[in-house]
């Protein structure tokens, strides 16, 4: 069965420094790998995903992720993080036939001035 | 502007009462969807519906009811079967079973 974990449920970063949000699946074949932000109050955006093309892959607001089979990762990570990253990141997973999404627990990314 | 629109914002409701959560897009998204969000505990689903007149159910559908009478909408009625109601519900909707998902707002419901 297909499911998710977030290693961390909150982590924090100063201003400048690199944000890394860590992300391990499970999953019985190929999987479909999806990271979301939800700002407070507010429904859930895209910010990237992978579906079986470049293992690395870019998003919007400077973030990335790299899909490593051998360690059934996918890791989220900024080079720099900004006041406005800080917010809740999901790590996603389609499940099944009808590719149902499963949702980890959540990540939330506090950003320090 | 395309998306998905979700209201009321917020919801008040007394115990033992119905409440019905909208949920319209204009995507032309054959796929909808309600997650309930419970702090820390990620989003869980209830309802899923992936064409008009046919939804079922999700991993947390007791209390819930749905109805897909048209494409564009998706509403949710929360009965008084559902022992804890109090959440923030999002609705999203997808073309199709490999793509990913586009959601609402939220809204948030409070018993009172």
């Amino acid at each position: 069965a297909q499911s998710v974990t977030q290693l961390d449920s909150h982590v924090s970063v100063s201003e400048g420094t690199p944000v890394l949000l860590r992300c391990n699946y499970s999953s019985s074949y190929s999987p479909s790998l999806f990271w979301y932000v939800q700002h407070p109050n507010k429904g859930l955006q895209l910010l990237l995903k992978y579906t079986s093309a470049a293992t690395l892959v870019k998003g919007i607001n400077g973030f990335e992720a790299e899909f490593k089979k051998s360690e059934t990762s996918f890791h989220l990570t900024k080079p720099s993080a900004h006041m406005s990253d800080a917010a809740e990141y999901f790590c996603v997973v389609l499940r099944g036939s009808q590719g149902n999404l499963i949702f980890g627990k959540g990540t939330k990314l506090s950003v320090k001035p | 502007d395309g998306g998905i629109t979700q209201s009321p914002k917020y919801l008040f409701r007394k115990e033992g009462q119905n409440v019905t959560l909208s949920c319209e897009q204009n995507l032309n998204h054959d796929a909808m969807y309600w997650y309930r969000q419970d702090p820390g505990q990620g989003l869980r689903l209830i309802y899923y519906s992936q064409i008009v007149n046919d939804f079922q159910k999700g991993d947390i559908a007791e209390g819930y009811s749905v109805s897909r009478e048209k494409k564009e909408s998706f509403p949710l009625t929360v009965t008084s079967a559902q022992k804890n109601p109090t959440a923030f519900y999002l609705c999203a909707s997808r073309w199709g079973s490999n793509t990913e998902a586009f959601f609402g707002q939220g809204t948030r419901l409070t018993v009172v």
